[in-house]
């Protein structure tokens, strides 16, 4: 039973707008999230985070929010930007606990110039 | 960059013999992780490590055992390779959060 979902597998977006990626959760025990962005033939690397306790963080262009009620968070992305494009991963973690971090499937975002 | 490097970067080997990946770290983190990656599963863990000689298991642990006698070395073996643990394998290292640092990857090719 897949803990962390990411239920639309591919994006397309123009460049110079908004892009919102989804992710829905079923554990309720989870208390961190995390966004990872990743490039063809390289690891993920670690985007924007967002604790339990908050429902909006934002980094420059990126913002995550939070909706614990319907266990679901989303990464908007203002302005895209081609080199945007890659696979975005949600992931999540108990963070009182093992920490022990648990991944979608991946969203396949394409930035069209 | 974290300091995290997995050797071999590719692998091709046979049905039934058994491989090793290996993870270094030189961060000195606590917690270090296996992941694949596979087309619609996204990653999933395989085993982790919360220090030396603890390790625990992940979504989908079976075939494969994992040892840690050191706090940067985390190898993962798979005892016999079978086709269907063809994938990319990553491995990543955190220390207590927020997030965790990944390596390059390394390609397995069960033929």
């Amino acid at each position: 039973d897949q803990q962390v979902k990411q239920n639309s597998p591919s994006l397309s977006v123009q460049e110079g707008r908004i892009s919102i990626l989804n992710c829905d959760y079923t554990n309720s025990m989870f208390d961190y999230f995390l966004w990872y962005k990743k490039y063809p033939a390289e690891g993920p690397t670690f985007l924007i985070s967002i604790s339990s306790i908050k429902d909006k963080n934002e980094d420059g262009r990126f913002t995550v929010f939070l909706n614990k009620s319907a266990k679901h968070l989303s990464l908007h992305i203002v302005p895209s930007q081609p080199g945007d494009s890659a696979v975005y991963f949600c992931a999540a973690s108990e963070t009182s606990g093992t920490y022990k971090y648990i991944f979608g499937t991946g969203t396949r975002l394409k930035v069209l110039a | 960059d974290a300091g995290i490097t997995q050797s071999p970067r590719h692998k091709v080997t046979e049905t039934g013999t058994p491989v090793t990946l290996r993870c270094h770290q030189t961060e000195n983190h606590r917690y270090m992780y296996w992941y694949r990656q596979d087309p619609g599963h996204g990653l999933r863990l395989i085993h982790y490590s919360y220090g030396v000689k603890d390790t625990d298991k992940g979504e989908v642990s079976d075939g494969y055992s994992v040892s840690r006698s050191k706090t940067e070395d985390f190898l993962l073996t798979l005892e016999s390779a079978t086709s269907s643990q063809t994938s990319v394998y990553f491995c990543a290292i955190s220390d207590r959060g927020p997030e965790a640092f990944f390596g390059q990857g390394t390609r397995l090719t069960v033929v």
